[in-house]
């Protein structure tokens, strides 16, 4: 069975860089995407963005200025890193393996979420 | 981007009710839908992808139809693990975008 967990810290100051890394066991990281999606307090899901085998990335247009996600094959990791972040990035950060078939993409895999806050 | 809108927003049922939950595409995305369970707390569950493909493991309670603009998730008998927030996600595009949520009550 698959299974993500992220790890990281849990407060991150106004303008510096939100740093996780999420960690995939019982599973190849091979021929999926692997993706960052968040969500704010009492709001619904937004998508990050997504990391492929090969390195190659898709962002969220909204947030593509201050994201990188990136990959370690040999350790089975991916991270994200968004910079310059404000209050409005407090969220709970998912990561979650991307499913990417001829019929659709779909996250059939999800870690438990690491709650981020931004504060001073 | 695709604007996916979810109705209703909420929704009240009793255990045994059937449960049917709207999301409408603003354009077409043929049948690239799933729909995702989230409990309080915990990550989201995905429950049905490419429309109307039920994932491994997930009751048969659960089914969905839909292509083009239109999707609806159906809980033929409301159980009560099952009041939760559902959100439908298009995979049209590679921006990825979910829609709003409903969240099921207990009525």
């Amino acid at each position: 069975q698959v299974q993500l967990q992220e790890s990281g810290p849990g407060l991150v100051k106004p303008s510096e860089t939100l740093s996780l890394t999420c960690t995939v066991s019982g599973g190849s990281m091979k021929t999926y995407f692997w993706s960052w999606i968040r969500q704010a307090p009492g709001k619904g899901l937004e998508w990050i963005g997504y990391v492929d085998y090969s390195g190659n990335t898709n962002y969220n247009p909204s947030l593509a200025s201050r994201v990188t996600i990136s990959l370690d094959t040999s350790k089975n990791q991916f991270f994200l890193n968004l910079t310059s972040v404000t209050v409005a990035d407090s969220a709970v950060y998912y990561c979650a393996r991307d499913h990417s078939g001829f019929s659709s993409d779909y996250f059939d895999f999800w870690g438990q979420g690491a709650l981020v806050s931004v504060s001073s | 981007d695709v604007q996916m809108t979810q109705s209703p927003t909420y929704l009240s049922a009793s255990v045994g009710d059937r449960v049917t939950i709207t999301c409408r595409a603003s354009q077409s995305i043929y049948t690239y839908l799933n729909w995702y369970q989230q409990r309080p707390g915990k990550a989201p569950k995905l429950l049905i992808y490419a429309a109307s493909s039920l994932q491994s493991g997930v009751p048969s309670r659960f089914s969905g139809s839909g292509s083009g603009t239109e999707f609806t998730l159906t809980i033929s008998s409301l159980q009560p693990e099952d009041f939760a927030t559902y959100y439908c996600q298009q995979s049209f595009n590679t921006l990825w975008t979910f829609g709003q949520g409903t969240k099921v009550e207990i009525k």
